[in-house]
């Protein structure tokens, strides 16, 4: 089975600051790991994704993610924190060779204050 | 990435109804998903659409409840049946593409509301 966890249903930072948004994961074997974000009355848009190789990958909006094996992690992170960043979270996990269902998580809601 | 339309965007449907959602893709692509996220909650998987054949149910969700055509390779639709209040969530669509098979693009959801 595999499974997401987000510990956080809300985040809150300052405009400007970093922003950390927090994704544990549990697979059998190598995963897939994905971020997507939710704007209000809006379908989920692709922010990034590991696949393999570097641990840090690169998105859309100036994101990137973290991928660690030995904490099983894969936290979004942003340097500089923008208002309209303001969205709700998902991390998701595919298994690789495990078929194309992808197992999301309860996601976080980010708020980014002025 | 693909564009992915959904019709309708909204509906608001009387208990014991049904309706049928529609989801339009403007390239072929290999696999479409069906999710349901309901009220403040994550997306659940209800089934894979498949090309030619029937669609493949996540345990939880059956073919007379959801029954789902994919006609070709660009359309897929999802009639939710007999609905109940508790059947009141979004329904979104997914796709792999065929050039970027690993990564599900999201058609902008169906907001349903049943009374």
């Amino acid at each position: 089975a595999q499974s997401v966890a987000q510990p956080e249903d809300q985040v809150n930072v300052a405009e400007g600051n970093p922003l950390t948004v927090k994704c544990t994961y549990s697979v059998s074997g190598n995963p897939y790991l994905f971020w997507y974000v939710q704007y209000p009355n809006r379908g989920l848009q692709f922010l990034l994704k590991y696949i393999t190789g570097d641990n840090l990958v690169k998105g859309s909006y100036g994101f990137e993610a973290e991928f660690n094996k030995s904490q099983t992690s894969f936290h979004l992170k942003k340097p500089s924190a923008l208002v309209s960043d303001s969205a709700l979270y998902f991390c998701a996990v595919k298994l690789t060779g495990g078929g194309n269902k992808l197992t999301f998580g309860t996601g976080t809601q980010l708020k980014v204050e002025l | 990435s693909a564009v992915i339309s959904q019709k309708p965007s909204r509906d608001i449907c009387q208990r014991g109804t049904s309706l049928t959602i529609q989801c339009q893709v403007d390239s072929q692509v290999t696999m479409m998903f069906w999710y349901r996220q309901q009220p403040g909650q994550s997306l659940t998987l209800i089934a894979t659409a498949n090309q030619g054949s029937e669609a493949t149910y996540e345990s939880g969700f059956v073919i007379d409840k959801f029954p789902i055509s994919r006609p070709n390779l660009t359309f897929s639709t999802l009639t939710v049946s007999n609905m109940s209040p508790e059947d009141s969530s979004i329904y979104l669509c997914s796709v792999e593409s065929q050039g970027v098979t690993d990564t599900q693009y999201f058609g902008p959801g169906t907001r349903l509301t049943v009374l």
